[in-house]
């Protein structure tokens, strides 16, 4: 069966230090992939995606990268936070070729930046 | 452009209430998807049901039933004999049919809807 993982669960930052959120997803291949945030009582926006290794496609512009080195790798990146990037980041992947077909989350990373 | 709305922020009932949670969307598509997510408190979104925009049935599974209907633009998602597990945040989404190479799923999501059941 598929899974899939991201870390850490839990992240407290300063303002300015860089940020590493790593996400992977097992028992498939060729996933696109994919990097939610949600604010706090709002609902979830796409950040990037991913059909394929090196291939990353951004929705919005932000202080935020994304990068796929390995076929089930995802991370999310940044140079120095914002206070603007705390929120809750998901990970999810869905089944490559079906662009109708649901996606599937991990457990989310909480990144709080003071 | 896409939108999701989902005008009811907090719901608040007791066991056994049935409860509905309404979700509006706007797509200028002929072929679209229509999701519903459960986010527990753990955060993890657990997939419930897709809909796409040519099956107008209703469907239920146990004690949960959606409601789909075209002509109001609207995809409601009604519990029934509500439980205390039932206590989430529940995403209502939708998804326009790309055709990109491989294929990928952007799905525009509404604001949720928090449901506290109590017992």
């Amino acid at each position: 069966s598929q899974t899939i993982h991201q870390w850490p669960a839990t992240l407290v930052q300063p303002v300015g230090s860089p940020l590493s959120l790593e996400c992977t997803v097992e028992g498939t291949s060729n996933p696109n992939l994919y990097w939610y945030r949600q604010a706090a009582g709002r609902g979830l926006q796409l950040l990037f995606y991913s059909v394929g290794i090196g291939q990353i496609s951004s929705e919005v512009p932000q202080n935020l990268s994304a990068s796929r080195p390995q076929d089930r790798q995802f991370i999310l990146s940044s140079k120095k936070l914002l206070l603007s990037d705390s929120g809750f980041y998901l990970c999810a992947w869905s089944v490559s070729g079906r662009a109708t077909g649901e996606l599937f989350f991990g457990e989310g990373s909480r990144l709080t930046v003071l | 452009a896409q939108k999701v709305t989902q005008a009811q922020t907090e719901i608040s009932v007791v066991e056994k209430e049935d409860v509905t949670l309404d979700c509006v969307y706007e797509t200028r598509d002929t072929t679209y998807y229509l999701f519903w997510y459960k986010q527990p408190p753990s955060g993890e979104l657990v997939f419930l049901i897709r809909r796409n925009s040519f099956d107008e049935q209703n469907e239920i599974s146990g004690r949960y039933s959606w409601n789909f209907q075209k002509s109001t633009s609207s995809f409601n998602f009604t519990i029934t004999a509500s439980q205390v597990v039932d206590s989430a945040v529940y995403f209502c989404a939708l998804s326009e049919e790309y055709m990109f190479s491989g294929g990928y799923n952007k799905l525009i999501f509404g604001a949720g809807t928090r449901l506290a059941v109590h017992p």
